[in-house]
């Protein structure tokens, strides 16, 4: 089956430490994309990525930092600088920035 | 400014009724491409549907419909005969040709009672 997985569903994490949200496609697709939701809120673009080895920083950037090395993989790290890491964050992927961009089941992070 | 305004923060209504969601938008571009996605508690969104700028025709997917007007910039979604699996967050979001930035609005909560 075609996809888009992240894990884990939930995390927790200490405030003050880097954690590492994972994000990997399966449907081929050239673009991926990390957003960040707050409650009753729409969401924000965080990292974008057109290609291997390329990416670019959206609304948030601030706080956070990605990888693109392999087509199929986009981990988002949130770093200690993060002042309200706390959200839902949602990977996403597109053939083509024009196109409708297929969603993974988020990650629920809660730091304390 | 390129942006996109969902009026309706909740809306309620008992199952079998039809309910209209707005999405009024704003953009200079002339090539643009207008979707909808629906979040449901599990929280990862659906997509529902793609319009782009040039194609103005309404679209009718079962009890869905979409009502695309550039004179008015707005994108409305309607649920017909709603029920109770309809229960979600429904987005509307704008993206530009050349361009990465995905606008959404910031989401209409729709709950059907039985």
């Amino acid at each position: 089956d075609g996809g888009i997985t992240q894990s884990p569903k939930y995390l927790f994490r200490k405030e003050g430490q880097n954690v590492t949200l994972s994000c990997e496609q399966n449907l081929n697709h050239d673009a991926m994309y990390w957003y960040r939701q707050d409650p009753g809120q729409g969401l924000r673009l965080i990292y974008y990525s057109q290609i291997v080895n390329d990416f670019q920083k959206g609304d948030i950037a601030e706080g956070y930092s990605v990888s693109r090395e392999k087509k199929e993989s986009f981990p988002l790290t949130v770093t200690s600088a993060q002042k309200n890491p706390t959200a839902f964050y949602l990977c996403a992927s597109s053939p083509d920035r024009t196109y409708e961009q297929y969603f993974g089941p988020g990650t629920r992070l809660t730091v304390t | 400014a390129q942006k996109v305004t969902q009026a309706q923060t909740e809306i309620s209504v008992v199952e079998k009724e039809d309910v209209t969601l707005d999405c009024v938008y704003e953009t200079r571009d002339t090539t643009y491409y207008l979707f909808w996605y629906k979040q449901p508690p599990s929280g990862e969104l659906v997509f529902l549907i793609r319009r782009n700028s040039f194609d103005e025709q309404n679209e009718i997917s079962g009890r869905y419909s979409w009502n695309f007007q550039k004179s008015t910039s707005s994108f409305n979604f309607t649920i017909t005969a709603s029920q109770v699996v309809d229960s979600a967050v429904y987005f509307c979001a704008l993206n530009f040709y050349n361009n990465n930035d995905m606008r959404f609005g910031a989401g209409t909560r729709l709950t059907v009672k039985p």
